[in-house]
């Protein structure tokens, strides 16, 4: 069965970086896309950004664009998010999430990894 | 970016009685070639992740009680809880999924009256 487990979450200071990664399991990594979401205390559900297959494309939340980047090694079956300039807003619970393309039936979610950004 | 209102934004219900949940998108949802509407609804409980409760609108997730449904099509979802249990207070949100960029109602927390 699907699975994916998020590590990496921490505390770092507003300005820093840290690096997030979701390994996966159960499936074919490489033939899908990959999404990172995240909540943050109290809040709602919010997507961060995708990566196609093949790394061919990505996309952003436009809160997260120029600082997160999106990658994936398919070799190793780990998807990452790069969280550069972190802001004390950006503390969540960041989740990877196994895309569903159009034609399939749904996005598995993994447990999430908390963030928090304070000083 | 499709935009997905959802309403109310807090539900109170008797135990036994009906919880319902509406939720709108800015676009349609449903794909043609497979005559789906890429629609899902989450439940969570406080310290836990989203939960899928039901995917393309209508379709329960395996294991999830029968009297959580989902309906709707195009731009217009329904999520009704049939009877009320006391372990379904949560918040419960719905997302779609028609676009690389995933979008989320605002949420629906359900308590008991």
């Amino acid at each position: 069965q699907v699975q994916l487990v998020e590590s990496g979450g921490g505390v770092v200071q507003p300005g820093g970086s840290l690096r997030l990664s979701c390994e996966a399991s159960g499936f074919t990594f490489s033939a899908y896309g990959m999404h990172w979401f995240r909540q943050a205390p109290g809040k709602g559900l919010e997507w961060v950004a995708f990566v196609q297959s093949g790394s061919s494309y990505t996309n952003y939340a436009d809160i997260v664009r120029g600082r997160f980047i999106i990658s994936r090694d398919d070799s190793k079956n780990t998807l990452y998010l790069q969280m550069n300039s972190l802001r004390p807003e950006d503390t969540a619970i960041y989740y990877c999430a196994k895309d569903c393309a159009l034609g399939g039936m749904r996005d598995y979610w993994g447990q999430g990894t908390p963030v928090s950004v304070s000083s | 970016d499709i935009v997905v209102t959802q309403s109310p934004d807090s539900l109170a219900v008797s135990l036994g009685e009906r919880a319902t949940i509406s939720c709108t998108s800015s676009r349609s949802l449903l794909y043609r070639s497979n005559n789906k509407n890429y629609l899902a609804w989450y439940q969570q409980k406080p310290g836990q992740p989203p939960k899928l409760l039901i995917y393309w609108a209508s379709t329960r997730e395996s294991g999830v009680p029968e009297r959580f449904s989902g309906s709707g099509s195009g731009t217009d979802f329904t999520l009704t809880i049939s009877s009320l249990q006391p372990e379904d207070v949560a918040v419960y949100y719905c997302q779609q999924y028609y676009t690389s960029l995933r979008t989320f109602g605002q949420g629906t927390k359900v308590e008991i009256k």
